[in-house]
């Protein structure tokens, strides 16, 4: 398997710009995450997906921020307008959720690593 | 929502000495709580994980405690070696539907093993 596959692997774009990542996660798996790091504040969750139905949106940090699963094999995170301060690495990850069973661990991609100047 | 606290920050240790880094968590609901290794500029890999009805699991150098009623939980590296050095994450979830739902991660511990 190929594991999470995620482009572009650097974007860099100037502020105001619509920038929109890519993701495809591994085939079978029923959940995908989206989550962005950086140096301040970590790995932090920003929403995912079970069956493609969005089920947590909190972590969106604002309006700007939308997020899509139109089918099992494809998800995108679009940021409009970009800011400098959406500058990080996002990483989208996915796994096998079944109900009532244990834990499929989370795989992650290479992530992009956004730079808004 | 759950809220994971990890220590320390950084962490240098001479190689062939053990590291131990700890996490506590909130949410008395969570259940699952795997870690992951980040090596510089690469993608977060989970190295060891384990749920609430166990209390230690061991693979080879890497061991995980966890303790549910005080609601933290322990990773310990053994006789470490240069390839050790990393990024370490500690992470606890609620599994009341099955899946890593919605992951909480730790801030990370950067391991340093010094020669």
């Amino acid at each position: 398997d190929a594991g999470v596959i995620q482009s572009p692997r650097h974007e860099v774009t100037e502020m105001g710009q619509e920038v929109t990542l890519r993701c495809k996660p591994i085939s079978g798996h029923n959940s995908l995450f989206w989550y962005r790091q950086t140096m301040m504040r970590g790995l932090e969750l920003l929403i995912y997906f079970n069956n493609n139905v969005p089920i947590d949106d909190s972590g969106m940090p604002e309006d700007r921020f939308s997020a899509k699963m139109p089918n099992a094999s494809f998800s995108t995170l679009k940021i409009q307008p970009s800011e400098p301060r959406d500058s990080a690495v996002y990483f989208c990850a996915s796994s096998l959720s079944v109900w009532k069973t244990v834990n499929s661990p989370l795989h992650f991609g290479n992530g992009t690593r956004l730079t808004v100047t | 929502g759950e809220n994971v606290e990890q220590h320390p920050s950084t962490l240098s240790v001479q190689e062939g000495d053990s590291a131990v880094i700890k996490c506590t968590y909130s949410d008395s609901a969570s259940n699952y709580f795997p870690w992951y290794k980040q090596e510089l500029g690469k993608r977060p890999q989970l190295i060891i994980d384990i749920r609430s009805n166990v209390g230690e699991k061991k693979d080879q150098r890497i061991a995980v405690t966890l303790n549910k009623t005080a609601k933290h939980f322990s990773l310990h590296i053994t006789e470490t070696q240069p390839e050790d050095s990393a990024v370490y994450f500690c992470a606890a979830s609620i599994n009341s539907g099955g899946g890593a739902d919605g992951l909480t991660f730790g801030k990370g511990t950067h391991l340093i093993i010094q020669p």
